[in-house]
């Protein structure tokens, strides 16, 4: 089965300071794919960044990175110099190839960022 | 385009009541799901679809009926709502991308209270 486990309920991180918002997952697929979502206050769901398990090179879209240590089951996200703007909760999410329409998430990270 | 439209936006039920989730999407988008978002739990999907006419449960599908007769609506069935069903739900679409990255679309959530 898989799972996805956020162990930060909540982070609060000084402007400008980078962040790292921790994520790792469980599955015996051998391909799959890990997705980082933010959601603002106002409530929708905003893509981020994403990972395939053969992808050789991290992903990098902007300020976000995804920390892809396939070994530890882990997909970390890396906001460089955080900004207001980035306080949201943070969701990480998982599909296994084989299963193309079932996309699962973690309980979620709420990122403060302090001025 | 309107992406994933979700109707109502926010409903007052009684237990034992039932009703309707709408969510219709129109970007011809082959894979749709439905999504509960209660505090702590992060989204958990109920019932998710690959297809019109083809229907799977996912982590949490109970007290929940749905099915897809089009390609575009995805209706979400409360039969007899109990307060535990008290949540934010989100309907979402994606296809597949052939890279992987099948990124979901979100519809902007309707929020039920059932009493």
């Amino acid at each position: 089965a898989q799972k996805i486990t956020q162990t930060q309920p909540g982070m609060f991180v000084q402007e400008k300071e980078a962040v790292t918002l921790d994520c790792t997952y469980d599955t015996s697929d051998q391909s799959y794919g890990l997705f980082w979502y933010k959601q603002p206050s106002s409530g929708e769901m905003i893509f981020l960044i994403y990972q395939g398990s053969y992808d050789e090179q991290n992903a990098t879209e902007g300020r976000y990175s995804l920390n892809f240590q396939k070994a530890r089951k882990s997909a970390n996200l890396v906001i460089s110099a955080s900004q207001l703007g980035d306080s949201a909760m943070y969701f990480c999410a998982m599909r296994r190839y084989s299963s193309a329409s079932k996309i699962i998430f973690g309980s979620g990270t709420r990122l403060s960022i302090r001025p | 385009n309107a992406g994933v439209t979700q109707t109502p936006k926010f409903q007052v039920l009684k237990t034992g009541q039932s009703m309707t989730l709408q969510c219709a999407q129109d970007m011809n988008h082959e894979y749709m799901s439905w999504y509960r978002q209660d505090p702590g739990m992060g989204l958990r999907l109920i019932h998710y679809s690959v297809g019109a006419g083809i229907t799977d449960q996912g982590e949490v599908p109970n007290g929940y009926n749905v099915s897809r007769s089009t390609t575009e609506d995805f209706p979400l069935r409360l039969l007899s709502a109990a307060p535990s069903q008290t949540s934010v739900y989100f309907c979402a679409s994606n296809r597949d991308s052939g890279s992987g990255a099948n990124v979901l679309t979100f519809g902007a959530g309707s929020r039920l209270t059932v009493l």
